[in-house]
């Protein structure tokens, strides 16, 4: 057990579907952070959130779109996704954003999405 | 271009000591090397995280050389607990926090 937790862990959706994934902190962290991990590939990191603000985008299509209410949730909405959007989405969170010394990131367990 | 490279696996039997590089030529000046473990079906673990020269704590090393291009992550007496994949993680400069392409570490009885 993290503090971090993500809903649902498995999720099955059309390409006409909209759904959202949950995270939730309970360490009083700062910042939270979405990744994408595909089969045989590394970690891919999606957004960052600090202090409720996004600071990062890395190119993500606008499909994928985030939502961070307070500093302890982060949701990720999606919406008419492709079958190549199909992997295991990471939650996580650390004190401060990276960058700072023992900026240690915990990650949830992950939701698995796929595709149809 | 940053990229961070590492072997993609490696076998071991329990009780030996494992160690696992992971290059990175353009690391950001002022940041730090972490690496981190996961196990299947779940998200990565915070192992060591260090600046420069050797890091150890209670489960690994972390030596870095003074030109910081890469890392070298040492897992004494390792057992099959131990089976896992290993990440590096590295910030490039201009928030390009990049995760190493990972080593899947295989203990053998």
């Amino acid at each position: 057990e993290t503090g971090v937790t993500q809903t649902p862990r498995h999720l099955v959706m059309g390409m006409t579907n909209k759904k959202s994934l949950k995270c939730e902190q309970h360490l009083g962290h700062n910042a939270m952070y979405w990744y994408k991990q595909s089969a045989k590939k590394p970690l891919e990191l999606m957004f960052v959130y600090n202090f409720k603000e996004q600071t990062e985008n890395n190119s993500v299509p606008s499909r994928f779109s985030p939502e961070c209410p307070n500093s302890s949730h982060l949701f990720l909405h999606l919406h008419t996704l492709q079958p190549e959007d199909s992997a295991l989405y990471l939650c996580a969170s650390s004190q401060d954003k990276w960058g700072n010394s023992h900026n240690e990131q915990f990650f949830g367990p992950g939701t698995r999405l796929t595709v149809l | 271009l940053a990229k961070t490279t590492q072997p993609i696996s490696m076998d071991s039997y329990e009780g030996q000591e494992v160690n696992i590089t992971c290059s990175h030529n353009n690391i950001a000046t002022n940041d730090y090397i972490t690496w981190y473990q996961q196990f299947p079906s779940q998200g990565p673990r915070f192992i060591i995280q260090g600046y420069k020269t050797k890091v150890t704590n209670e489960v690994a090393s972390l030596f870095i050389p003074a030109d910081r291009k890469s890392s070298t992550l040492s897992l004494p007496r390792v057992s099959l607990s131990d089976t896992a994949v290993y990440y590096c993680l590295v910030n490039f400069g201009n928030e390009k926090l990049t995760f190493g392409t990972g080593t899947r570490l295989t203990i053998i009885p």
